[in-house]
């Protein structure tokens, strides 16, 4: 199947800084990538479609000045949490659609 | 509004005890209906996906099937390494490349 790397895997940032997250297809080309956050015990939540070339469509309640994507070759999307607050601390997951959805093993972010 | 139900919300099982995971959806038009199995600290890996109703598939001791309104997951003599959340998500039919619809997920337990 199709692979999806991520980095980095954990990050320890302090509160006010700005943190950027990887997402990268391996073995195929992606127009399109997914962001999701997810909560302890808690299923995964869309933020943002990222797409190639092009702005990133975010959904309700995401801030897109907080969040920023940026989906700038066919294989790379970051993702950068800025004035990282505790609140954003959470298991931020990526995906890619070559046909099926391939999700990345995340990054797991502790604000302190 | 695309909707994912799935129960139970958490499953205990013991080690050969086979049983099945429901997912109930609606959906404005299905592209597919995608199965993952998520680890504690992990990405989702994907299992299964499924485009239309009557449609099967197996993998080791899973099988997933698909009616118009819910999906199952059967799991045949489970064991301890089946242990896991497994996650279940629609996509709706549209031009472009759509974000999955998540399900809260079923959390299984085997124990020995």
């Amino acid at each position: 199947g199709a692979v999806v790397s991520q980095h980095p895997s954990w990050v320890i940032c302090k509160s006010g800084t700005s943190v950027k997250i990887e997402c990268r297809s391996l073995d195929f080309q992606a127009t399109t990538m997914f962001w999701y956050r997810q909560f302890p015990k808690q299923s995964l939540m869309l933020m943002a479609t990222s797409n190639e070339g092009s702005k990133a469509t975010y959904e309700q309640g995401v801030e897109k000045d907080k969040f920023l994507i940026n989906h700038a070759s066919l294989t790379l999307s970051t993702l950068t949490v800025t004035s990282a607050h505790p609140e954003d601390s959470s298991f931020y997951i990526c995906s890619a659609d070559p046909y099926e959805q391939y999700f990345g093993p995340g990054t797991r972010l502790t604000v302190t | 509004e695309d909707q994912v139900t799935q129960s139970p919300e958490a499953l205990r099982l013991q080690e050969g005890e086979s049983s099945s995971l429901n997912c109930s959806y609606t959906v404005s038009g299905l592209r597919g209906l995608f199965w993952y199995r998520q680890d504690p600290g992990k990405g989702p890996e994907f299992l299964f996906t499924l485009y239309s109703a009557g449609e099967e598939k197996e993998k080791e001791r899973l099988k997933a099937t698909l009616t118009k309104k819910e999906s199952f997951l059967h799991i045949t003599a489970p064991k301890p390494e089946d242990s896991a959340t497994y996650l279940c998500a629609v996509q709706a039919i549209n031009s472009g490349n759509t974000p999955l619809v998540f399900g809260k997920g079923t959390r299984l337990s085997v124990i020995a």
